[in-house]
């Protein structure tokens, strides 16, 4: 009964691929985000959704491309990965734009 | 655009001593928040403050929000090994829109 799921866990590819991250939550909430952590622990956000609408789309390369099939899912589409692209991403939710809820974070290692 | 500073960016403390971390805002904010990452965790939400001056507490934690709403600060009593991870501020100014301060990562020795 995890609140805030993503899949995979751990991805490790090559330069150039394409990859997908998947994050769904059970709370119910309205807003979902996704967040990328640098190795220096840095949080920076990348995109929130609030009831499948594009909210925030901060400075991200267009190779990143989020898609929310509904209100309870948020997955990232990766195109042409890049060695800087590796990082742990996290998908967090939020019930009214107040507190988040993350979720365990996915650690993308490109080689 | 807006910045959120926090310092110090690592702080080392021995059990049962007090710390304080601060988070600076350049632009005034409609709320802050904190929270706490533990080694190899995610962040967990602690608390938020939205009110001019407000003072909350839990247990051996206290937050501040500064007057001017641009400065909040976490103050932490007695230090526990169960303290140790990364805290960060995340500040909002607009809706929707988290500016998060690099944490403070804390180390606790015994």
């Amino acid at each position: 009964d995890t609140a805030v799921s993503q899949t995979p866990k751990y991805l490790v590819t090559q330069m150039g691929n394409d990859k997908s991250i998947k994050c769904e939550q059970n709370l119910g909430h309205d807003t979902m985000y996704w967040y990328k952590q640098d190795s220096k622990k840095f949080l920076k956000i990348m995109f929130s959704y609030n009831n499948k609408e594009l909210i925030i789309n901060e400075t991200v390369p267009n190779r990143f491309s989020p898609k929310s099939p509904d209100k309870a899912h948020l997955n990232l589409h990766i195109n042409s990965l890049e060695l800087g692209d590796s990082a742990v991403y996290f998908c967090a939710s939020s019930p009214n734009n107040y507190e988040q809820y993350f979720g365990p974070g996915t650690r993308l290692t490109v080689t | 655009g807006q910045q959120v500073m926090q310092i110090p960016q690592y702080q080392h403390v021995q059990e049962g001593e007090d710390f304080t971390t601060y988070c600076n805002s350049s632009t005034t904010l409609s709320n802050i928040q904190w929270y706490k990452q533990r080694p190899g965790g995610h962040p967990v939400f602690l608390i938020q403050l939205v009110k001019s001056g407000e003072v909350k507490k839990q247990k051996r934690l206290t937050f501040q929000f500064g007057e001017a709403k641009k400065i909040s600060s976490l103050h932490i009593t007695a230090t526990q090994t169960t303290d140790v991870g990364t805290y960060f501020c995340a500040g909002q100014q607009s809706w929707g829109k988290f500016q998060f301060g690099a944490g403070t990562q804390v180390v606790v020795t015994p």
